[in-house]
């Protein structure tokens, strides 16, 4: 079984640029979600989507991040513009059904983002 | 509002040692509890998951247990390897919501 896909590995931008990762999940995970992990601290939520509808986009910020899932199957969170303090590592996770808690949840790989 | 902490934040060990890492939460009504494995630069590889109906989970040189009522897992390794050496992370499934709550992490060294 294939795991969470995501692109690119490592990233390099300027402050007030823009950039986008995807994410491609486990074939037939319903629920995907986007996590920020800065540097010595545990992975934080930013959007959790259910098939392509949002679920939780509380710890989003709305100012500058967007995430969709089209089709219900591939994401992608976009940055615009960038700030320093979004240097980070930003994780992709899916797991088999919304209302099924009891699912694991799998992780990609993960894109580590420097703003400079 | 969930919040999870682990203890110690980071431990060294010599090779063999068996060794006990701690994870504690602050509401009790939760769905499930992972611990997930983080190798530097890597992502999350998931090593056991406790459902709240459980008192512990093994796989291996892994054992995990979950008392909901004091809030706490413990998740034991047994004869440590020095390829274990990696960053242990706790995260919590609530009742309320459907994401994870992750703890900060327990670093762990195992020495040759």
């Amino acid at each position: 079984e294939a795991g969470v896909a995501q692109s690119p590995r490592y990233k390099i931008i300027e402050k007030r640029q823009s950039v986008a990762f995807w994410c491609n999940p486990i074939s037939g995970h319903a629920t995907l979600y986007w996590y920020q992990q800065i540097l010595g601290q545990g992975p934080k939520l930013l959007i959790q989507f259910q098939n392509n509808g949002v679920v939780d986009d509380s710890q989003l910020p709305k100012d500058r991040f967007s995430a969709e899932r089209l089709k219900g199957v591939d994401s992608t969170l976009k940055i615009q513009p960038a700030k320093l303090e979004d240097s980070a590592v930003y994780l992709c996770a899916s797991s088999l059904e919304f209302g099924k808690r009891n699912t694991e949840a799998f992780f990609g790989q993960g894109t580590r983002l420097t703003v400079v | 509002k969930q919040e999870v902490t682990q203890i110690p934040a980071a431990l060294s060990v010599p090779e063999g040692e068996n060794l006990v890492l701690n994870c504690s939460f602050t509401d009790s009504a939760i769905y499930n509890l992972q611990w997930f494995r983080q190798d530097p630069g890597k992502g999350l590889t998931s090593l056991l998951l406790i459902q709240s109906s459980q008192r512990e989970q093994t796989s291996g040189r892994l054992n995990a247990s979950l008392d909901k009522s004091s809030g706490r897992s413990t998740l034991y390794i047994a004869a440590s390897q020095p390829g274990d050496s990696a960053t242990y992370l706790c995260a919590v499934r609530t009742n309320y919501g459907q994401n994870f709550v992750f703890g900060p992490g327990t670093r762990l060294s195992v020495l040759p």
